[in-house]
């Protein structure tokens, strides 16, 4: 157990639809970041999150959007699905205070686009 | 040239033997490294991160770092079913970017 949750687990989606994914932090992490696991592949950055704004981002269109709260919880928006986006979406939990910190990683949530 | 370059596997290495995994990466200023574990349909779990040259030993795991061939790599000794899984390599390249690289990961398989 990391204390990092997402939700939801599951999720089918048709194209063009949007859709919004959850992450609670890790107790004592200020620091979110979102990947996106296409089968056969290792993660892909897609933000991160510190202090409630957006630093960094990966190489994702605009319609991949996100929030983070006051509680460090976050959320990661997808518009205009596309079947493309079918993917298994991690949520890492970090601390930015020091150099060498781990990133926990929630359970994912797997989006299924039809 | 990919970012973090790992070889795809599969790698099959007798129960109770030693496997190795290794991994490049290209950014020669990249600070920590890390080692993530994934089992199949399951989210990736950390084993092991290091940041400074040479090896750091956790059990029945080892990493080594030498940034001068910018190289990593993770060695499991007396390798169980249970290693079974994909292993990621990661690299965080500096102080206040939290992003992290990933190479496509090694799938490794122990044979009883």
């Amino acid at each position: 157990e990391t204390g990092v949750t997402q939700s939801p687990t599951h999720l089918i989606k048709t194209r063009g639809q949007q859709v919004t994914l959850r992450c609670s932090s890790q107790s004592g992490h200020n620091t979110v970041s979102w990947y996106q696991q296409a089968l056969g592949q290792g993660p892909q950055f897609i933000f991160q999150y510190y202090r409630e704004e957006e630093n960094g981002r990966g190489n994702f269109p605009p319609r991949f959007s996100g929030l983070q709260f006051p509680n460090y919880s976050s959320e990661l928006n997808v518009n205009a699905l596309e079947l493309d986006d079918s993917a298994l979406y991690l949520c890492a939990s970090s601390s930015r205070q020091s150099l060498n910190t781990e990133a926990f990683f929630g359970q994912g949530t797997r989006l299924t686009v039809v | 040239q990919k970012e973090v370059e790992q070889n795809s596997g599969p790698l099959s290495v007798p129960e109770g033997a030693i496997a190795s995994l290794n991994c490049t990466y290209s950014d020669q200023g990249s600070q920590s490294f890390f080692w993530y574990r994934q089992y199949s349909g399951k989210s990736p779990e950390l084993i092991m991160f290091i940041y400074s040259n040479g090896d750091k030993e956790d059990g029945r795991f080892t990493a080594q770092l030498n940034k001068a061939s910018q190289y990593v790599s993770l060695l499991i000794r007396d390798s169980q079913p249970s290693d079974s899984a994909t292993y990621l390599c990661a690299v965080k390249p500096n102080f206040g970017n939290e992003k992290l690289t990933f190479g496509t990961g090694t799938r490794l398989t122990i044979i009883p």
